[in-house]
């Protein structure tokens, strides 16, 4: 199940099954969305990207949904794995403004 | 090769010190950017530069001071360091178009 409070909101799912990852984005301006994946003590790593002229994009095993009407995004992950546990977090961004603004993350726990 | 590589890993210093982490980039990109990760894993933009020039400053407080020699190198300087600087560092690279990150691995930054 998820949790959400004053901690990093925790998505645990059992390993087969699928993960589904939300987000709410800020700015109704931003035109380019990333997912990254956070190991623990490593650097954020890019899993999959979309515009805003699409609302969905598929990649090996990840798929992501962009619904800009309520501004949402989601990283759904298909047969989750051990390896997929790590800190996810939503990244967006308008184009020429060189900034990405970050989500608060979900930390994905995959059950053995 | 690493492509993104920053110096230290880990950095503990007592308050009142001045301290730098080094970045550096082989990627070719031309925009590179400084985040803050606090405990809370939320990642936060600290400074952006583009062909060595700043383009982001995000209200960071005057100690903190970055510097770009090149298009390859941004580092950062702190002085004065605070028990709140406390934090992860991660250093970031950029292709023209602002489209995906690569980061480094993170330096754990700790005032005593």
């Amino acid at each position: 199940g998820e949790s959400v409070g004053l901690h990093l909101p925790t998505l645990s799912v059992q390993e087969g099954d699928n993960s589904i990852i939300n987000c709410a984005y800020s700015n109704s301006a931003s035109d380019y969305f990333i997912w990254y994946k956070q190991e623990s003590g490593k650097g954020p790593q890019f899993i999959i990207d979309i515009r805003s002229n699409m609302d969905k994009r598929q990649g090996q095993r990840v798929t992501v949904l962009l619904n800009k009407t309520v501004k949402h995004l989601s990283l759904q992950i298909a047969a989750t794995q051990p390896g997929d546990s790590a800190v996810y977090f939503c990244a967006e961004t308008r184009s020429g403004t060189y900034k990405y603004i970050f989500g608060t993350g979900t930390r994905l726990k995959v059950l053995a | 090769d690493t492509a993104v590589s920053q110096t230290p890993k880990y950095l503990v210093t007592q308050m009142g010190n001045d301290k730098s982490i080094k970045c550096e980039q082989n990627l070719g990109h031309d925009t590179m950017y400084w985040y803050k990760q606090d405990s809370k894993k939320f990642l936060k933009i600290m400074f952006s530069y583009n062909n060595k020039e700043l383009i982001i400053n995000e209200t960071v407080p005057n100690r903190f001071s970055p510097k770009s020699p090149d298009k390859a190198h941004l580092n950062l300087h702190i002085n004065s360091l605070e028990l709140g600087d406390s934090a992860v560092y991660f250093c970031a690279s950029s292709p023209p178009g602002n489209y995906g990150y690569t980061f480094g691995s993170g330096t754990r930054l700790t005032v005593v």
